[in-house]
């Protein structure tokens, strides 16, 4: 079976700082793995995706993730965080035998950056 | 602006009762996909049609039912509405079904769902 894990609940980051949030997964074949972000009272953006090739996936603004096989993880960071960053942020993943192309997602991960 | 539009946005309506939630798929996108989202369940997938045919069934309840039409557009039917339907529905759209692609799938901004 599929599933996403995101550990934490909320991360808090100062503005300027880096920031990580996390992400394992668990498919049976190879994953397809994506991040968007909640922003309160809006719908799922799209901020990136991995589907095969370079381990380090670059996004929308200025937000990156790298895939690890081995540790089935797939960390999403940014350099330099912003106040405006602050989000509900979902890890999604599907497998290759996935049935037509449902999302599995994580339970969200609130983060708040701050002045 | 994801291209995929949903309506209504807020929808309030009480126990037992029937609702239609709309949804418009982005120009080109033979496939749409409804999720729920609420606090308890997170977010979960419900059902997936392609190009008018159902594709894929997740978690959703024999209350619920869902079609796509012609246009593309599909509309998730909800009945016998309770308090614990209450929830964010978002729809999502790709081009293809699925498949080894790995297509994005672009969400709505959502229809609220309030049952009192």
């Amino acid at each position: 079976a599929q599933s996403v894990a995101q550990p934490e609940d909320q991360v808090n980051v100062a503005e300027g700082n880096p920031l990580t949030v996390k992400c394992t997964y668990s498919v049976s074949g190879n994953p397809y793995l994506f991040w968007y972000v909640q922003y309160p009272n809006r719908g799922l953006q799209f901020l990136l995706k991995y589907i095969t090739g370079d381990n380090l996936v670059k996004g929308s603004y200025g937000f990156e993730a790298e895939f690890n096989k081995s540790q089935t993880s797939f960390h999403l960071k940014k350099p330099s965080a912003l106040v405006s960053d602050s989000a509900l942020y979902f890890c999604a993943v599907r497998d290759q035998y996935n049935q037509g192309g449902k999302l599995i997602f994580g339970q969200g991960t609130e983060l708040s950056v701050k002045p | 602006d994801s291209g995929v539009t949903q309506t209504p946005k807020h929808l309030i309506t009480a126990t037992g009762q029937r609702v239609t939630l709309r949804c418009s798929p982005r120009s080109g996108d033979l496939s749409v996909y409804w999720y729920q989202q609420s606090l308890d369940q997170g977010l979960q997938f419900l059902i997936q049609y392609y190009n008018g045919e159902e594709r894929a069934k997740g978690n959703i309840l024999e209350r619920f039912s869902a079609q796509q039409f012609p246009d593309l557009h599909s509309e998730l039917n909800l009945s016998s509405l309770e308090l614990g339907d209450s929830a964010l529905y978002f729809c999502a759209s790709t081009p293809r079904e699925g498949g080894p692609g790995g297509d994005t799938q672009y969400f709505g901004p959502g229809t609220r769902l309030t049952v009192l």
